[in-house]
């Protein structure tokens, strides 16, 4: 079973600041996906990944297959940017979850 | 295009009680996978549907069964509601194991 971490649990940072967020998994996967949800509870998903580096906007996904490692960075972040980002990778057994990260950016 | 419907929004059920929640995917996709959001366990995956036949299941007792249907549409049902079963409970649908997009989600309240 695979076991995925994602770190900040919480971050709070300043409307502008570059964000990072980090997920680590244990076993071997086929895709990583990062998702965003909004309080309420829709999510929307925001990267697939199987390698490499993806952009959209302010938005850039990396991934490390080998260091099973990936990134998700906001660039000049910015309020409605907060929300709970959501690392799941999938492997033979479906989906496996990040436990989230809660994301604020203060105006 | 129409993005993934789920029915009902709000459902509050007594425990012992059974329930069925519905799902209809994005047109033309024919994968459907279902997961439980908790705040305790966060989002955990339920089981997974492809042209009919379920392709994997999580680790959930025998009182969470799902199916899809000929039209891709997709139930799953809960039947002797414990407590713990409130949730949020989230239907996603994508072309295979492409991209994937997640409906608003039923949220299910055992009382």
């Amino acid at each position: 079973k695979n076991e995925v971490e994602q770190s900040p649990q919480n971050l709070t940072a300043q409307e502008g600041e570059f964000i990072t967020i980090n997920c680590s998994y244990s076993v071997g996967i086929s895709a990583l996906h990062w998702l965003q949800q909004h309080p309420g509870g829709g999510i929307v998903s925001l990267f697939m990944l199987s390698s490499g580096k993806k952009k959209h906007g302010r938005l850039i996904a990396t991934i490390n297959i080998q260091e099973k490692h990936s990134s998700l960075h906001i660039t000049a972040s910015h309020p409605r940017d907060s929300a709970v980002y959501i690392c799941a990778v999938r492997g033979a057994d479906g989906l496996t979850f990040g436990k989230g990260t809660h994301l604020i950016i203060q105006p | 295009k129409a993005g993934v419907t789920q029915t009902p929004r709000y459902l509050i059920k007594t425990r012992g009680q059974q329930v069925t929640l519905s799902c209809s995917p994005i047109s033309g996709h024919r994968s459907v996978s279902w997961y439980q959001q908790t705040p305790g366990q966060g989002l955990q995956f339920l089981f997974e549907y492809f042209s009919e036949t379920q392709r994997n299941k999580g680790n959930f007792p025998g009182r969470f069964s799902g199916r899809q249907f000929s039209n891709s549409r997709s139930e799953m049902n809960v039947s002797t509601l414990e407590l713990g079963d409130s949730a949020l409970y989230l239907c996603a649908s994508s072309i295979g194991q492409g991209e994937t997009f997640f409906g608003q989600g039923t949220r299910l309240t055992v009382v």
